[in-house]
Parts: structure tokens; sequence; C-alpha cells
């Protein structure tokens, strides 16, 4: 069974610019989260789509970032304008709705803007 | 927001020695977890602890639920070099308007020497 990918691994881009980060979650798990871990900081929670809907989306630091799911399936997240803070580790997560302690992550989008 | 303070930063230990790590909060938790992230890789869980005191061992890992719900420990005995990587504790709060959001602890990084 395939684990959550996330594309891309790894983004360079310039203060300014557009990022649509990628996550496909594990086939049939209805809950998708979205974390972030800026350097040397604490991985933090940015919002949780049940199937299509956003259940919670109290960690999006700002209007700057959008995440979508359409369908339910994988989830997009875009950041624009990038800002130099933006930087850090993406990482994308899934739970089956019937057992949603146990939490499966990506392996991360690490995102450097310049 | 919760905060989780994860102690220590860091660690430098030798193969074999035993390593004890742990995570406090000032609010209570329901649910305590221990993931471990490898460089270039997203958090994978180790351990998962669901009631106060409860004792949970999966091979050389051992981690406990504290009894006032408000700390959780990992220890790791008889450290060997692929255990390099950084530890995070991660919890839910009791009173969570969301039951699957995480929140994590700054991470713990063990660094073995031979």
């Amino acid at each position: 069974e395939a684990g959550v990918t996330q594309f891309p691994s790894h983004s360079v881009i310039e203060k300014g610019q557009t990022v649509t980060l990628r996550c496909d979650p594990i086939s049939g798990h209805d809950n998708l989260y979205w974390y972030r871990r800026v350097m040397g900081k604490e991985i933090k929670f940015l919002l949780h789509f049940v199937k299509e809907s956003k259940q919670d989306e109290s960690g999006m630091p700002n209007n700057r970032f959008l995440a979508e799911r359409t369908g339910g399936t994988y989830s997009t997240l875009k950041v624009q304008p990038a800002e130099l803070e933006d930087s850090g580790v993406y990482f994308c997560a899934s739970s089956h709705q019937a057992a949603g302690n146990t939490i499966y992550f990506g392996e991360g989008s690490w995102l450097t803007v310049v | 927001g919760q905060q989780l303070n994860q102690s220590p930063q860091s660690m430098f230990i030798q193969e074999g020695e035993d390593v004890s790590m742990n995570c406090t909060s000032s609010s209570i938790f329901n649910t305590w977890l221990w993931y471990k992230q490898d460089p270039g890789e997203g958090p994978v869980l180790l351990i998962a602890l669901y009631k106060a005191g409860e004792l949970t061992s999966n091979g050389r890992l051992t981690a406990q639920f504290g009894i006032t719900r408000k700390d959780s420990f990992l220890n790791i005995s008889a450290s060997i070099p692929s255990d390099v990587g950084i530890y995070f504790c991660a919890g839910r709060p009791y009173f969570t308007g969301t039951a699957s959001k995480l929140t994590f602890g700054t991470g713990t990084r063990l660094q073995v020497t031979l």
C-alpha cells in the first residue's frame, strides 16, 4: 500500500512568487491534514479536511495560503505570494475515519523562499 | 494556543547507552504520541498512549502517559546508530474543538556515537 506522497519534495522560489504543493493521501483515508515546520520550531497544524470539506483551518497563517481538496482525494496547498517566513517543511498527513488516532505523514515538501 | 515543552533539545550519546526524553504541557492532554523523523523523511509514529498512567513498549522503546495527563516520557534502551534522528512528542488537548488536531513538541535531536 502506498503511503502519503507529496510533490514537490523540494522547491526554491523567489519572494512574491507562487508555489503549489500537492498531497496524495493513503487510499481510502477521509482525513487529510497539512502541517508545517519552520526551521528550529515545532511542527504546527495548518488545517484538516474530512473528505472534501475543511473541518478545521484554524492553523492557516493568513490569506496567502489556500488549501483545496477537490473530490475528496488529493489536496493542494498554494502559497501566493510567498514570503521569506514561509520557508520550511510542509507535511501532509492522512488517517482513516475509523482510526483517527493513527496519522500517517508524508515525507514533506521542503520550501525555501529567497 | 497549546504548547508542549520537550526536553532535552539535543543529546549526544554513545552506542549502548539508554536515552530518556520528556514532554510537559500546561494543560491536560487525552492522547500522547511519540514520532521519529529521519533526515529527509516525514515523522513516523513510534508509540501511541491513550490512558493516564499507560506504559507501552515497542521493542527498545518505552513510553508512558503521565498520571496528571500533562506529561509523557520516552525511553530508548541500548541505543544503536540507527536511533539517530529527531523525536517529537505530540498530543491532543483534552478540550479540543477538533479531535484530530495534534500539538507537537519542539523535538529532541538524538545523535549516537560509536
